[in-house]
């Protein structure tokens, strides 16, 4: 079965800096990979998508993120913070087959520091 | 374009009650996904469908059960509603093609 972990459960950075949040799966074949941003309160909305081709995808918000499949890894990367970038951040993994069901991490929090 | 919308928002029940989510979404979306979301635990699915009268189960489908009688709606149940189900529910819904998910608001049940 397919899992998606994200070893920081709470990251916090100055406003201006950068910022790394790490997603490591575990899946069998090359697997769709998800990044969404969930503010207090409210649904999840999606920062960016790998689903093949150029590994280094850009998103909304000034987020990108890098496939790396020697590391099965799917960070995520900001070069500058800001205040209001403070959410909670999943990883997910996407099943092939018909139904693309979603497999999520356990999540990131995020606070910025003024 | 509302996308995927929720109701009700909050609900609180007695253990044992019953009740019903309601998810519409007005994107023509074939896919529909009920999930709920616990603290440290990311979202885990309970049921899914990819068709108007088709239902599948999810990773956690125990103790609910749904219906997707029109293709814009997908509805979750409780039977028997137990504290263990306090959490916040969301729906989702996306092209059988795109992966991408959209998701709903949410709605925060607690049961006492």
């Amino acid at each position: 079965a397919q899992s998606v972990t994200q070893p920081d459960i709470h990251i916090t950075v100055s406003e201006g800096a950068s910022l790394e949040l790490r997603c490591n799966y575990s899946y069998g074949a090359t697997p769709y990979l998800f990044w969404y941003v969930q503010s207090p309160g409210q649904g999840l909305q999606l920062l960016l998508k790998y689903f093949s081709g150029d590994t280094l995808v850009q998103g909304i918000k000034g987020f990108e993120a890098e496939f790396k499949r020697s590391q099965s890894s799917f960070n995520l990367r900001k070069p500058s913070v800001h205040w209001s970038d403070a959410a909670e951040y999943f990883c997910a993994v996407g099943l092939s087959g018909s139904a693309r069901q979603l497999t999520f991490g356990s999540g990131t929090q995020l606070t910025v520091l003024p | 374009n509302a996308g995927v919308t929720q109701t009700p928002k909050f609900r609180v029940l007695k253990t044992g009650q019953s009740m019903t989510l309601l998810c519409a979404q007005d994107m023509n979306h074939e896919y529909m996904y009920w999930y709920r979301q616990d603290p440290g635990m990311g979202l885990r699915l309970i049921h899914y469908s990819v068709g108007e009268g088709t239902t599948a189960k999810g990773e956690v489908p125990d103790g609910y059960n749904v219906s997707r009688l029109k293709k814009q709606n997908f509805l979750l149940g409780l039977e028997s509603a137990a504290p263990s189900q306090t959490s916040v529910y969301f729906c989702a819904s996306s092209y059988p093609g795109g992966g991408e998910q959209y998701f709903g608001p949410g709605t925060r049940l607690t049961v006492t």
